[in-house]
Order: C-alpha cells, then sequence, then structure tokens
C-alpha cells in the first residue's frame, strides 16, 4: 500500500483563493519532504525542499510568498497556493524520506484553478 | 545545469512487443540515473536505478544501462503486458541532496491486449 498519501487528489478552486494540499507519509517519519511541479508536457520540476521544524528551501524561480510550506512534524507536510490563478493549475507531487537512499512519492494532486 | 531529455509519448504497444523508452541527460559530475513508472492513482515508483557507468539496472524484466560515452540511460523490456501501462520518469540525482532529483517530462506508456 500507500506509504506517502496525498490529498486532495483532484481540486478546483476560484481564483484569488488559497487551496491546501496535505503530504503524509503513514509508516514512518520523515524529516524532509519535497515538493515538485508538473506543468502539461513539461518535466516533474522540484520547488522547494521542506525541512521539519524549520523553514522551507526553496529552487530558484519560485515563490516562496506564493507556495507556503509547513512541515509542523514529522508525518506532515503541507503546501498552499495562496492568491492562485489559472497559471498555478498544475500537477503537484510531494516525496517524503526515511533515510538512506529511499524515497517514497504521493499520488499527486492535480489543481485547477478557474 | 541538470536535464534529463527522454523520449516523447505516448507509445501504444501491444502485448509482448519490445519496449525501448529512450533517455539521455547533461550533468556536472556522476550522477546516479534512475527511471521511475507511475500506475494510474498511484505514487512515483522506483523501478530501477544505476549508479555508476556500464550499471546495469534492472526490475520486473525491464532494463537500462547507465551509458556515460553516450550519456544514456535508455529503459528497455523484451516482451509488454498489459499491466506494464504506466508514466516512465527517467531521473538523475547529480551530487548533494540524495534525494533533489532531476525528471524528464515522463512517457505514457499504453499496451494493449
Amino acid at each position: 500500500g500507500a506509504v506517502v498519501s496525498q490529498h486532495p487528489s483532484w481540486v478546483i478552486c476560484k481564483s484569488g483563493t488559497s487551496v491546501k494540499i496535505e503530504c503524509r507519509s503513514l509508516d514512518f517519519q520523515a524529516t524532509t519532504m519535497f515538493w515538485y511541479r508538473q506543468f502539461p508536457k513539461q518535466s516533474l520540476m522540484l520547488m522547494a525542499t521542506s525541512n521539519e521544524g524549520s523553514k522551507a528551501t526553496y529552487e530558484q524561480g519560485v515563490e516562496k510568498d506564493k507556495f507556503l510550506i509547513n512541515h509542523a512534524s514529522l508525518t506532515l507536510s503541507t503546501l498552499t497556493v495562496t492568491s492562485a490563478h489559472p497559471e498555478d493549475s498544475s500537477f503537484y507531487i510531494c516525496s517524503a524520506t526515511p533515510g538512506g537512499d529511499t524515497i517514497y512519492f504521493g499520488e499527486g494532486s492535480w489543481l485547477t484553478v478557474v | 545545469g541538470d536535464s534529463v531529455t527522454q523520449m516523447e509519448g505516448p507509445v501504444t504497444l501491444s502485448e509482448e512487443a519490445f519496449l525501448t523508452i529512450n533517455c539521455t541527460y547533461t550533468a556536472t559530475g556522476y550522477p546516479s540515473l534512475f527511471w521511475y513508472v507511475q500506475y494510474p492513482g498511484e505514487g512515483l515508483q522506483l523501478l530501477l536505478k544505476a549508479t555508476k557507468a556500464d550499471d546495469k539496472g534492472s526490475n520486473k524484466g525491464f532494463e537500462a544501462t547507465y551509458r556515460k560515452e553516450t550519456t544514456s540511460f535508455h529503459l528497455e523490456k523484451g516482451s509488454v503486458q498489459v499491466s506494464d501501462s504506466a508514466v516512465y520518469f527517467c531521473a538523475l540525482n547529480s551530487g548533494g541532496s540524495n534525494y533533489k532529483l532531476t525528471f524528464g517530462k515522463g512517457t505514457l506508456l499504453t499496451v494493449n491486449p
């Protein structure tokens, strides 16, 4: 079964509103989680590294005030897209590691902003 | 910077056909190379990996060989099954954090009975 779960799988929101996506590690504690985004016909791109108990590390070009990441516990990281616009519509996926070389990915979340 | 280029899809094959999905990369240093697979409704799963030149990763009948001279890591399977229908992602990690991966665009494979 899944060891990393994302919720929701699909979400539609109105332009200007905020939407939160959760990433949970089910069977292990994850001090580090990662958030990726994939636009149609593009590669999965790393957005940020989420560190438990500290601020996230964002990749170049990713607006940290727009994509708020909170890693409040060892099993949960959340990505909040603030003041969403249609161009934020994308596939968002998280990954988490229990340590070592093992990485588990969530199922992904489809966001559509209308 | 690092990049991964993989074959555009979608790819549609009949059961028992031979599969090749091409993947080439650009990276500094000596990256580790990966193929991930995403079945419908599921998360990405590691399919196979290779960490140095000439290594062959294999799993579930899939194989890929790390070719430094051609900077390639093509995925192959001799006889595909309907259950292999999924999206396949080529990826690399060129050092630093073990977990920061650079992905290709993904290739959708559909296998018909």
